[in-house]
């Protein structure tokens, strides 16, 4: 079954508020991270948490990951338009060789 | 320049047919994957490849047949096209196994009729 799990499954958010969204996953990883898509066009590659880190920053973007209770979370402060998109947390299964494994994502509508 | 880059970008066929869909990516990386969206945006890794051989082999139909010429290149071919392979399939790349960030190609929506 699939590793990561997003929440909430939606979320919308005027011009200038926060986003929060989790991340939980059910293995041992060795780092998480977290992909942004936009409509019709592919998965971009936002930031990478190791799995010895708690917090890491990019921008306006703050993940966070708790290995004790297998979760994470992507803030996206100051929201804007154009952050309207699908973000997706990957992790790896924690053996060599294996590829990332996605959530469904979270949908984020961000209105002016 | 794109980076990986995938045609066709539309695919629209009917059941039966045989479809190929290209990807090329000029970053010089070792692996490269086929990964599948579905209409719920749920993305499974369908294959990967690093320098040209086949590591990862998910449970794909085996009607799928991935082909590796070079390692900037990943094919997949699709016969006997069925209506539940409708889907949007991208392929990406990264310098190195598992565990390196992804890079993707824009996907290839295939609507089979």
């Amino acid at each position: 079954s699939q590793q990561g799990e997003e929440d909430p499954q939606a979320l919308s958010i005027q011009e200038g508020e926060n986003a929060t969204m989790n991340c939980s996953y059910k293995t041992s990883i060795n780092n998480l991270q977290w992909y942004r898509q936009n409509s019709g066009r592919g998965l971009v590659h936002l930031i990478l948490i190791r799995s010895n880190e708690r917090e890491k920053h990019s921008g306006r973007l703050r993940v966070t990951l708790d290995t004790s209770k297998k979760s994470s979370s992507l803030l996206i402060t100051a929201s804007r338009a154009a952050d309207t998109a699908s973000y997706f947390c990957a992790t790896d299964a924690g053996q060599a060789g294996t590829a990332l494994i996605f959530g469904k994502g979270t949908t984020l509508s961000v209105s002016s | 320049d794109t980076a990986v880059s995938q045609t066709p970008k539309y695919l629209v066929t009917q059941m039966g047919n045989d479809k190929s869909i290209k990807c090329e990516q000029n970053l010089g990386h070792d692996t490269m994957y086929w990964y599948k969206q579905d209409s719920k945006k749920f993305l499974k890794i369908m294959f990967s490849y690093n320098n040209k051989e086949l590591i990862i082999n998910e449970t794909v139909p085996n009607r799928f047949s991935p082909k590796s010429p070079d390692k900037a290149h990943l094919n997949l071919h699709i016969n006997s096209l069925e209506l539940g392979d409708s889907a949007v399939y991208f392929c990406a790349s990264s310098p190195s196994q598992g565990r390196a960030k992804l890079f993707f190609g824009s996907g290839t929506q295939l609507s089979v009729l």
